[in-house]
């Protein structure tokens, strides 16, 4: 069975901070798929990254960068120097490979609060 | 490219009525797909439809049902609507090819049954 646990629920940090959203994942799939999303309060889900499993390459874009570690089975995600604009739930969600299709199983969210 | 989108954007109904969503994918996508979310139960896999045809179902009552177009545009029903059944919905398309495995979503219909 295929599971991502977001273990904080909640986190708030003042602007200019950095954050790390945690993000673990279960899956017995040698290929797989993992990503994070970002959803503000008008709902919609902004994709942000996708990483393949073969690929623990980790990246830097921006203000954000992600951790993707298969032997602890997480993919992390930091933002540098907060901005309140970053203020949203942020999902890590996982996807089975070995098909084109197939549907997303989803973490329980984390609600990012950032003060000015 | 346009967006995804999802109409209506907000919509009140009341128990025992049915309600009919839909969704606009973006343009050369061919997969949708439908997730409910709410507050207790979080982001939970509807159904995804390829080339017309239903691919993937979730747990759901047979309440709840789709169908997709052949110009991949996609509806969802929902009849003898429960209290329950108020929620986020939200869809998402894909490009279905090697590499292109990203889910882009709609902004979602907010369905609030009284």
């Amino acid at each position: 069975a295929q599971k991502v646990t977001q273990a904080q629920t909640e986190i708030s940090v003042v602007e200019k901070e950095d954050v790390t959203l945690d993000c673990v994942y279960e899956t017995r799939d040698t290929t797989y798929y993992l990503f994070w999303y970002k959803q503000p309060p008008s709902g919609e889900l902004v994709f942000l990254i996708r990483r393949n499993s073969f690929d623990e390459q980790n990246e830097i874009s921006g203000r954000y960068s992600w951790n993707f570690q298969k032997s602890t089975s997480s993919f992390n995600f930091t933002i540098t120097a907060s901005q309140v604009v970053d203020s949203a739930v942020y999902f890590c969600a996982l996807r089975r490979g070995g098909s084109t299709l197939g549907r997303l199983y989803f973490g329980r969210g984390t609600q990012l609060t950032v003060w000015p | 490219k346009a967006g995804v989108t999802q109409t209506p954007r907000y919509l009140i109904k009341t128990r025992g009525q049915q309600v009919t969503l839909s969704c606009s994918p973006i343009s050369g996508h061919r997969s949708v797909s439908w997730y409910q979310q709410t507050p207790g139960q979080g982001l939970q896999f509807l159904f995804e439809y390829f080339s017309e045809t239903q691919r993937n179902k979730g747990n759901f009552p047979g309440r709840f049902s789709g169908r997709q177009f052949s110009n991949s545009r996609s509806e969802m029903n929902v009849s003898t609507l429960e209290l329950g059944d108020s929620a986020l919905y939200l869809c998402a398309s894909c490009e279905v090819s090697v590499d292109q495995e990203t889910q882009y979503f709609g902004p979602g219909t907010r369905l609030l049954v009284l």
